[in-house]
């Protein structure tokens, strides 16, 4: 039940396309989903969050949807560019207390030029 | 702009041995956790500290992992004897008490262990 799934693995997609990257919890007692961006030799960055009281979040050229009764979230990256390439990982989170904050396995974006 | 320095940023080891890993927080972040990340995974909690205590440390194998926090800034994860499986980057994280419970966790930039 705390597992979050993530999907697909990796992705390939053209400058200016649009990524989307899915994840999926059993757990309905999360209340915060993040996803991260990490580059290679680097930690996780925030790149974007959103609670389930809404259903899409957007900033910028990411948005988040999410469907509570799915219980999946879902991230949107519109126009890709190369400097876009690096693992994402959504997490979902419950309170303070890391025991609660789990992260998807990751997916690896590559933008091709 | 502030960041999670860590230290070293590679560690070969040989299995058996003992490493230590250092970690210092962003100023004034209360809350660190230490992490480990299996290649092709996403980052695993193994600890947390409010200030100078463990919170959840669950996750942590404590035959041979230990953390400590001794003054609530930086903090020491050290692991003794070193197992070929605990080959995987360490990372720690910290955060701030923000308005709500959604407070977002600053990443360094880990530390690569290879145990041969």
């Amino acid at each position: 039940q705390q597992q979050v799934k993530q999907s697909p693995q990796s992705l390939i997609v053209q400058k200016g396309g649009i990524s989307i990257i899915n994840c999926a919890y059993e757990n309905t007692a999360f209340d915060y989903f993040p996803w991260y961006q990490q580059f290679p030799g680097k930690g996780p960055a925030l790149l974007i969050a959103i609670r389930p009281d809404v259903s899409e979040k957007k900033e910028g050229r990411f948005t988040i949807s999410f469907n509570k009764s799915a219980k999946q979230f879902s991230l949107h990256i519109m126009d890709s560019q190369p400097g876009d390439s690096a693992t994402y990982f959504c997490a979902a989170k419950r309170g303070n207390y890391g025991q609660n904050f789990v992260f998807g396995p990751g997916t690896r974006l590559s933008v091709l030029p | 702009e502030a960041e999670v320095a860590q230290s070293p940023r590679y560690k070969i080891t040989e299995k058996s041995q003992a490493v230590a890993f250092w970690c210092d927080p962003i100023s004034g972040h209360a809350t660190l956790y230490w992490y480990r990340q299996i290649l092709g995974q996403g980052p695993e909690l193994l600890v947390q500290f409010q200030d100078e205590s463990v919170v959840d440390d669950s996750q942590l194998p404590k035959d041979r992992f230990s953390a400590e926090r001794l003054k609530g800034v930086d903090s020491t994860l050290k692991i003794q004897p070193a197992e070929l499986g605990d080959s995987a980057m360490y990372l720690c994280a910290s955060s701030s008490p923000g308005t709500d419970d959604y407070n977002e966790q600053f990443f360094g930039p880990g530390t690569r262990l290879t145990v041969l």
